[in-house]
């Protein structure tokens, strides 16, 4: 298994551009979550999911939208790119019930210029 | 709000040496998860041991284990016989049954050979 996979490892992007951050889990998980960090700080809780067809909002939900049509796939989209994104941005999944251990990718870091 | 503080921006520790990270968190809740993850250099998430707060026996993992004082909400973490291979930031987290993860803003351990 190749378990949590994130694409790009690396974007630089400009203020206003979009863009979606891929992520993909084959371990059947049926909870996923996006975090972000930033520099020197711990993560933070940006979107969550408890199955296909159910999003909520976590602690930094502004700026961002999130879907999942699949249970393997959870993107994550960014309208309008602001340098406050510049971030590392970690996916992560865990099952059954959510309190189990949560799997994270190895992250994408993304820098808005 | 939940919030998890972590005291010790940086802990230094001789091989073969024990340390202890510490961590203190507020919540309202009675049932939630705790967790110490480890983030080497390589940014990759790894879980290095989970506490159910209902448990009162303090959980272990090989050389780490942790002290649960659920009444003073406090959740350290103490690595015995430390390795190179343990240097990393550390982080604290607690998880409610909304599935909303908190992180402490870490521990940077660094071990002396």
């Amino acid at each position: 298994n190749a378990g949590v996979t994130q694409t790009p490892k690396f974007r630089i992007l400009k203020i206003g551009q979009s863009m979606t951050l891929q992520c993909t889990q084959d371990m059947n998980h049926n909870y996923m979550y996006w975090y972000r960090q930033d520099p020197g700080m711990g993560l933070k809780l940006i979107y969550y999911s408890v199955g296909a067809g159910i999003t909520d909002k976590g602690e930094v939900p502004n700026g961002y939208n999130v879907s999942r049509s699949t249970t393997e796939d959870f993107p994550l989209r960014l309208e309008l790119a602001a340098p406050s994104q510049t971030s590392v941005y970690f996916c992560a999944s865990s099952y059954p019930t959510g309190q189990e251990t949560q799997y994270f990718g190895p992250g994408t870091r993304l820098l808005v210029l | 709000a939940q919030t998890v503080t972590q005291s010790q921006p940086e802990m230094s520790v001789q091989e073969a040496e024990t340390v202890t990270l510490s961590c203190t968190y507020d919540t309202s809740e009675s049932d939630y998860y705790l967790f110490w993850y480890k983030q080497p250099p390589s940014r990759q998430m790894i879980l290095v041991i989970r506490q159910e707060a209902y448990k009162q026996q303090n959980a272990t993992e090989n050389r780490f284990s942790v002290n649960f004082q659920k009444a003073a909400k406090s959740f350290s973490l103490k690595i015995s016989d430390s390795q190179l291979g343990d240097a990393a930031m550390y982080f604290c987290a607690v998880q409610h049954n909304n599935n909303d993860m908190r992180f402490g803003a870490g521990t940077r351990l660094t071990v002396k050979p």
